[in-house]
């Protein structure tokens, strides 16, 4: 079964300084990864995906994610965190027939002045 | 751009009620899917549903029904319910099916039973 696994419940950073969010994925096929940003009491919004195309996927506002399938990784990165990135960031995995998507628990992004 | 649309935003329901949440996907949209997010937690998948009808099915319980209507648009119906239903109800739909498709959440619908 397919599945994906933040590896930190919460990031702290201060403005302007690079954000790293760590996704790892485990699935038994090529899958599609996703990465959605939730703002407090909002929906989901999709920041970037990924489905087998460019390795290194670049979405809005800023952030892109390198797809490194010997590391089965999908880390989100920002060269320079803005006081609007504080929200709360989920690594997501399609499942095989792409009928359903596999959240991972998140990670809590905070920025600092 | 059209978004999906959710109704009602916030619902307040007694144990035991029943309620129904809707969902008006994008546009074209012919796949329309079902999460639930308790309090900080992640997102589960409910069910999805393609052209009408049931295309997988997640951690829905026996209480809760869904169906998709002939405009696409989908609802979720939810009897007997219980304190631990509370949770943020979130719909999403795609241009078709498959797991390159990228799903479009709508706002939500916040349910509290008390």
């Amino acid at each position: 079964a397919q599945s994906v696994t933040q590896l930190d419940s919460h990031v702290s950073v201060s403005e302007g300084t690079p954000v790293l969010l760590r996704c790892n994925y485990s699935s038994s096929y090529s899958p599609s990864l996703f990465w959605y940003v939730q703002h407090p009491n909002k929906g989901l919004q999709l920041l970037l995906k990924y489905t087998s195309a460019a390795t290194l996927v670049k979405g809005i506002n800023g952030f892109e994610a390198e797809f490194k399938k010997s590391e089965t990784s999908f880390h989100l990165t920002k060269p320079s965190a803005h006081m609007s990135d504080a929200a709360e960031y989920f690594c997501v995995v399609s499942s095989q027939a792409g009928t359903a998507l596999i959240f991972g628990k998140g990670t809590t992004l905070s920025v600092s002045s | 751009a059209a978004g999906v649309i959710q109704s009602p935003r916030h619902l307040i329901k007694e144990k035991r009620e029943t309620a129904t949440l809707k969902c008006y996907p994008i546009p074209r949209h012919d796949t329309v899917y079902w999460y639930q997010q308790g309090p900080g937690q992640d997102p589960q998948f409910l069910i999805s549903f393609y052209e009408k009808m049931q295309s997988d099915k997640g951690s829905i319980p026996d209480r809760f029904s869904a169906q998709q209507f002939s405009d696409y648009h989908s609802e979720l119906n939810m009897s007997s319910l219980e304190l631990g239903d509370s949770a943020l109800y979130f719909c999403a739909s795609s241009l078709g099916q498959g797991f390159q498709e990228t799903q479009y959440f709508g706002p939500g619908t916040r349910l509290l039973v008390l």
